[in-house]
């Protein structure tokens, strides 16, 4: 069965330094998201891409956190600095297209972070 | 405005009785989605169930069925014969139907359901 993969599945570092992520999505799945999901909520999205476009990163903190998707397969989303706040689970889906509101996204193990 | 309200933080049933988790949502589109997903303590989201805002018939996967009041803005799970393993996170998730631009999940904070034996 088809999944999302995402690496590495823990990371722990210290404040100020640099962290990155990476997601392969479900093989032929053009639409990718990065969501981050803060202990004791839902998760909230990121980043949208479409092929190699990005769709909507209205939510992502544009000064810290950077998303690539160069030949449209995977996925890199970076930090730099990380700060105490960044502490999250991230997780990375995919959807066959962006079609409309039946499309559902099928999501990866996540990759859990913590900042000390 | 919070799109998507879950007002059960936890939910207890005994093994093989059903349970009702609570959905409600607010949208001003005609076209969404709604989507039910399971979490659990390792972390991976599994997509359990959807109903579409036009489906005349409420969603049904096995043991999952979405007792969906359009009227109302409900989105109810209902899981039948409660396993062990049915211990977990359970997100609602609204998807509204726009064409070419953003098509986020938007979440609700979830619901944690312990099945007791």
């Amino acid at each position: 069965e088809a999944e999302v993969a995402q690496s590495p599945r823990y990371k722990i570092t210290e404040k100020s330094q640099a962290v990155a992520f990476w997601c392969d999505p479900i093989s032929g799945h053009a639409t990718l998201y990065w969501y981050r999901q803060i202990l004791g909520q839902g998760p909230e999205l990121l980043v949208q891409f479409q092929d190699e476009s990005v769709v909507d990163d209205s939510q992502l903190p544009k000064d810290r956190f950077s998303a690539e998707r160069l030949k449209g397969v995977d996925s890199t989303l970076k930090i730099q600095p990380a700060e105490l706040g960044d502490s999250a689970m991230y997780l990375c889906a995919s959807s066959f297209t962006s079609g409309g509101a039946r499309e559902t996204q099928y999501f990866g193990p996540g990759t859990r972070l913590l900042v000390l | 405005a919070q799109k998507i309200t879950q007002t059960q933080p936890g939910m207890f049933v005994q093994e093989k009785e059903a349970v009702t988790l609570d959905c409600t949502y607010d949208t001003s589109d005609q076209s969404y989605g709604l989507f039910w997903y399971k979490q659990p303590s390792s972390g991976e989201m599994i997509f359990l169930i959807y109903q579409g805002s036009y489906d005349e018939q409420n969603a049904t996967e096995g043991r999952y069925s979405l007792n969906f009041q359009k009227a109302r803005k409900s989105a109810n799970l209902v899981i039948s014969a409660s396993q062990l393993g049915d211990s977990a996170m359970y997100f609602c998730a609204m998807r509204e139907g726009s064409q070419g631009g953003s098509e986020k999940l938007v979440f609700g904070k979830g619901t944690k359901l312990t099945v007791n034996p």
